[in-house]
Parts: C-alpha cells; structure tokens; sequence
C-alpha cells in the first residue's frame, strides 16, 4: 500500500523559498505514476501546483510556473517542492499526491503540512 | 476563481438526496475528459469518491454516485446521513492551461 508523507518548515518568511518533500513508501516513484503537489490555503478550496511524472518531465500550474520547481531523488524515494517569492497568499495546507495521469483520479495523498508565511 | 464551478452549497435533511453540480468548459469537461470526485472531512485529506466520471472505489457505500453530461458532471448523495456532512471537490483536467483542475467546493449541510 503506498503511503506518502510531507516534510518541511512550517513557518516561512515573505520573500523566502518554500521547500517541502514528499517520501514515498510502499512504491518506487522511478516506476510510475505522475507525483504532484497540491495545496489549499485555509477555508479554501483546492489547488493544483503541479506534477512530476517518472521520467522526470514536468507540469506545473500555469499561475504558478514562474515560482515553482518540482524535482525528484528516486534514490531515495522522494520529491520535493519549491516555490520562491513567497507571500502570506501562500500560506496554505500542502498536499503531495499520486496520479496515473494527470487527467486520472489522486486516490493516494499524504496528510497535508501547513505552511504559514510570516514574518 | 476556479475553473470549474461549484454551489458554495447545499443541505438536506437525513434520507433525503442531493445533488452537487460541477460545471466546466469545452477544454475540460465538455473535452471529455472525466471528473473525479473528493470528500472533505474537516482537517484531513481529500478522500476520493467517485473516479471516471461514476466510478465509486471499493469502500465507497453506492448511496453515491456521479453522472456527466455535456460541460457539466454531478455528484448525486442518497440516503443522507449526519456523517456525510463535509467539503464536496470535482476535478478534471483542461486542455488549455494543460494541468489538473478542481472546483470550488461545495459544503454539505445535513439539518
């Protein structure tokens, strides 16, 4: 059963770069499957930041695209987001997930982190 | 403002059903790329719902269910119960902006 979990600082300055990783168990990310991010910011709804299929092709939001990097370390089973020039508008619980596309369902998602951008 | 939208929402008394609509475009729904649906509980994770359009993963009771026509998709709750109370998602895909989509939400009141 694959099970995947977020990482990261909690509390991330304006301006800064937000890093969060994702670790995978129970499937090697080097197999399959498209791995994205996705974040909701509080009382809000859903949005997609964007994927990292196992090839290691990208997708990303365009709203996003400027200020975002996906990449993957399938060594270690894990891919990771950064989003620069954050901004108290990036605060939000951020979800990593799998899809067989990106057209398909996210059956898998991890437990979500919060984010918060303060200073 | 979400590519695809949702009622911000809906309520109904125990047993009865309701609908949840989600209405896209023709670079997504009406593309025919399928729609997905989630279920929110407050502070955890979306859990999926419905997937291909009507397809209900093992687990998942058949008081739910989802139909697509055209540029729109539905999500139908039968039977209504206390514990469906949540945050109700739809997601697909749009061809335009070449990435996944979701709706705005919908929030399930049962009275």
């Amino acid at each position: 059963q694959v099970q995947l979990q977020e990482s990261g600082p909690g509390l991330v300055k304006p301006s800064d770069t937000l890093s969060l990783t994702c670790t995978v168990s129970g499937y090697s990310i080097s197999s399959g499957y498209y791995w994205g991010w996705i974040r909701q910011p509080p009382g809000k709804g859903l949005e997609w930041i964007g994927s990292i299929y196992h090839s290691g092709n990208t997708y990303y939001n365009p709203s996003l695209k400027s200020r975002v990097t996906i990449s993957a370390d399938t060594s270690k089973s894990q891919f990771s987001l950064k989003l620069s020039s954050v901004t108290a508008a990036d605060t939000a619980v951020y979800y990593c997930a799998r899809q067989g596309t990106l057209a398909s369902a996210t059956a898998h998602w991890g437990q979500g982190t919060l984010v918060t951008v303060s200073s | 403002q979400s590519v695809l939208t949702q009622p911000p929402s809906v309520s109904g008394a125990p047993g009865q059903r309701v609908t949840i609509s989600c209405t896209g475009s023709s670079s997504n729904i009406g593309a025919r790329y399928v729609v997905h649906w989630y279920q929110q509980l407050p502070g955890t994770a979306p859990k999926l719902l419905i997937y291909d359009n009507n397809n209900r993963p093992s687990g998942v009771p058949d008081r739910f269910s989802g139909s697509k026509s055209g540029t729109s998709a539905s999500l139908a709750i039968t039977g209504l119960q206390a514990e469906d109370e949540a945050d109700y998602y739809c997601q697909s895909y749009d061809s335009s902006l070449s990435g996944v989509i979701f709706g705005g939400g919908t929030k399930l009141t049962v009275l």
